[in-house]
């Protein structure tokens, strides 16, 4: 099938650790694939994307790369801060059905001074 | 540029009412989503219109749900006869389908309103 699959949270970082969120997907091809982040009280934003194979996308420390070996998108940062805390979503379109998103569940991050 | 606004951000209401929810998408915006989310899940699709047509819909729509976009720019979302199983987050998103001057690299981004949270007593 198609869907998107993530890592479970919680997770619990102290400030200044190193962050993985790991994120597969399946797919016939090569679409697009996103992370969103969700703070509290807030709507999904998007935080960054990559739009074809071996891509990586980055925005506000965090990083993400394509690989379709290992269909595989995790998200990065190498020293997470406070504000980080929110929830990620990784998700994908399909553009046959008018580019709608499927997400994964979405991680809780929750990084302690 | 406004973003997406939804209207209300909370809503309370008792099983068996009806409840309608609005969103304004980003103006030059002509693809607009709505989605739900649950507690502790990512948001699952519902509908999505092309301007003032209706061309996708979830099977999580029920015919309880109706979806309106009469003019091609703000939607509505109508619950008629709530259940309780209808309690959660519901996301509008909006995006152009193709590349502009304003987006020429953002087409089929999808921007997200702050969402309406249902609650049914």
């Amino acid at each position: 099938g198609n869907s998107v699959t993530q890592m479970e949270g919680p997770v619990t970082l102290s400030e200044e650790a190193f962050l993985t969120i790991n994120c597969t997907y399946t797919a016939t091809g090569y679409p697009s694939l996103f992370w969103y982040v969700q703070y509290p009280g807030e709507g999904l934003q998007l935080l960054l994307k990559a739009t074809k194979a071996d891509d990586k996308g980055s925005n506000k420390g965090f990083e993400a790369t394509y690989r379709k070996e290992t269909t595989s998108f995790h998200l990065e940062k190498g020293s997470v801060q406070v504000s980080d805390s929110a929830v990620y979503f990784c998700a994908r379109p399909f553009y046959n059905q008018g580019g709608k998103l499927i997400f994964g569940q979405g991680t809780e991050l929750s990084v302690k001074p | 540029d406004t973003g997406v606004s939804q209207d209300p951000r909370h809503k309370i209401t008792k099983r068996g009412q009806n409840v309608t929810f609005r969103c304004d998408p980003i103006s030059e915006h002509n693809r607009l989503y709505w989605y739900r989310q649950t507690l502790g899940q990512g948001p699952e699709f519902l509908t999505y219109f092309q301007n003032e047509a209706q061309l996708e819909k979830s099977r999580l729509l029920s015919d309880r749900f109706s979806a309106e976009r009469p003019k091609g720019s703000f939607s509505t979302l109508e619950i008629q006869r709530t259940e309780q199983g209808d309690s959660a987050m519901y996301l509008c998103a909006s995006s152009p389908s193709q590349p502009s001057q304003a987006h020429p690299t953002s087409y089929n981004e999808q921007f997200f309103g702050p969402g309406t949270r249902l609650t049914v007593l």
